[in-house]
């Protein structure tokens, strides 16, 4: 199976900072990564496919970069519906992996 | 717009098999441009891909549950399930249901069911 690894697990921010959350790979994905978002309580929803196109609906403050092993997630401008739980997602080889997640806080 | 529902027990006995079903409303499971998949997330932990069933009728399982899991369709209810066998509490956890959507090579889940809790105890 690939390994999904995120850092980092946990963050503290503020509303109006510039948040980055990586994700590596245990081999090449290639540019065969999603990203969720999930809020306590609630299903993950889709924010980013193939690495770095932006879901309708989701704001151009969200971005996705890399390739290969290493990606990265990052929030130019935090805004409070922005703290919740981020996960990874490899669809280059099934089984499909997801990274530990990365939960945003509130500093 | 589509949505799915997931319905089922939410308290199973050790070695006995959950079975969940997900439905689907605002689209067909039969359309050939999506495939529909099960995804787990045990309590405060991360998300764990179980499976997926394609148009064909194909499926695709993890294969850390392949040998207990069975996912079939009922098109006629716009229906997918998911059953899993001589569950432990270690299949204690939220259970989603999800689209599949492929584009080209790549694919990804979108969107999700608002998930239900299924645990195994005696």
């Amino acid at each position: 199976d690939i390994q999904m690894t995120q850092s980092p697990s946990s963050l503290s921010a503020s509303v109006g900072d510039r948040v980055t959350i990586t994700c590596r790979a245990s081999q090449s994905v290639f540019s065969y990564l999603n990203w969720y978002q999930q809020k306590p309580g609630k299903a993950p929803m889709l924010l980013i496919y193939a690495t770095s196109s932006l879901q309708n609906g989701v704001p151009s403050r969200f971005s996705g970069s890399g390739s290969g092993t290493d990606f990265s997630l990052t929030i130019s401008s935090l805004l409070p519906e922005d703290f919740a739980t981020y996960y990874c997602q490899q669809n280059y080889r099934t089984p499909w992996t997801f990274g530990q997640g990365t939960k945003v806080e509130i500093k | 717009q589509l949505q799915l529902q997931e319905s089922g027990p939410g308290l199973v006995k050790p070695s006995e098999t959950l079975s969940l079903t997900c439905t689907v409303s605002g689209g067909t499971i039969s359309s050939s441009n999506y495939y529909w998949a099960w995804i787990r997330q045990p309590p405060g932990k991360g998300l764990e891909w179980i499976g997926s069933i394609y148009y064909s009728g194909s499926t695709y399982y993890n294969p850390s549950l392949k040998s207990r899991v069975t996912i079939s369709e009922d098109t006629s209810k716009n229906q997918f399930s998911l059953k899993l066998t001589s569950v432990t509490a270690a299949d204690t956890a939220v259970y989603y249901c999800a689209r599949g959507v492929p584009a080209g090579l790549n694919n990804w889940f979108d969107p999700w069911g608002q998930g239900t809790l299924v645990t195994v105890s005696s």
